[in-house]
């Protein structure tokens, strides 16, 4: 499958806990973009990053989050100091550079619960 | 501040074509308009895109005027497995940020 992946599918932690979810993009894909996607909500946009720069950032996005993409490839979310508010679908999506449409594809996302 | 606006919902038969619309009042100038349809648990899935006046592929034409402050989803005869949510994504203007319409829960009845 060459498709964007997301791991783990399914994070269930307790409030003050740190988690780290991970996101690999299609193959030459050099965006990647984050999202939160709440219950019953349209994903938010949460981050991009150009290759392995981070070139725009949500309020959305408060200190205890923080994501990387350290070698321009996979990317790592990482919450600390969790929140029930933080409860929500994490979505990963990625393109192309060069191409005029830019489309983004989604990876299946990452379903966080905290207790 | 840009606001990306979709109908809450839609219901419609089966072999009826539907049409989606979302209003977009801060468009990125040399963005493009991307259609995605989203089940429960799943990423969004890519559906359509467009920059202006009509595109159509396999399973959706889009719509969208010369001023593309709005954009029309079209699916032609729908099936009950196109019940979803369709969502707009559009870039905002001056930014590498994306926003989603609010999304539009379609029902397909037999």
């Amino acid at each position: 499958d060459t498709g964007v992946s997301q791991n783990p599918r399914h994070k269930i932690t307790k409030r003050g806990q740190n988690v780290t979810f991970r996101c690999d993009p299609i193959s030459e894909h050099n965006r990647l973009y984050w999202y939160r996607q709440t219950l019953g909500q349209g994903p938010e946009f949460l981050t991009y990053f150009q290759n392995e720069a981070q070139l725009e950032k949500s309020r959305l996005l408060s200190d205890r989050f923080s994501a990387e993409r350290p070698k321009g490839s996979f990317s790592t979310l990482e919450i600390q100091r969790t929140e029930q508010g933080d409860s929500a679908m994490y979505l990963c999506a990625s393109s192309i550079q060069g191409t005029s449409t830019d489309t983004q594809y989604f990876g299946p996302g990452t379903r966080l619960t905290v207790l | 501040l840009a606001k990306t606006t979709q109908p809450i919902s839609m219901d419609s038969y089966e072999g009826q074509e539907v049409n989606i619309t979302c209003s977009h009042n801060n468009i990125a100038t040399n963005d493009y308009i991307t259609w995605y349809q989203q089940f429960p648990s799943q990423g969004p899935r890519f559906i359509i895109q467009g920059y202006k006046t009509k595109v159509t592929n396999e399973v959706a034409s889009l719509f969208i005027p010369a001023d593309r402050k709005s954009s029309t989803l079209s699916l032609p005869r729908v099936s009950l497995s196109d019940t979803a949510v369709y969502y707009c994504l559009v870039g905002i203007s001056g930014t590498y940020k994306y926003i989603f319409g609010t999304g539009t829960r379609l029902k397909v009845l037999a």
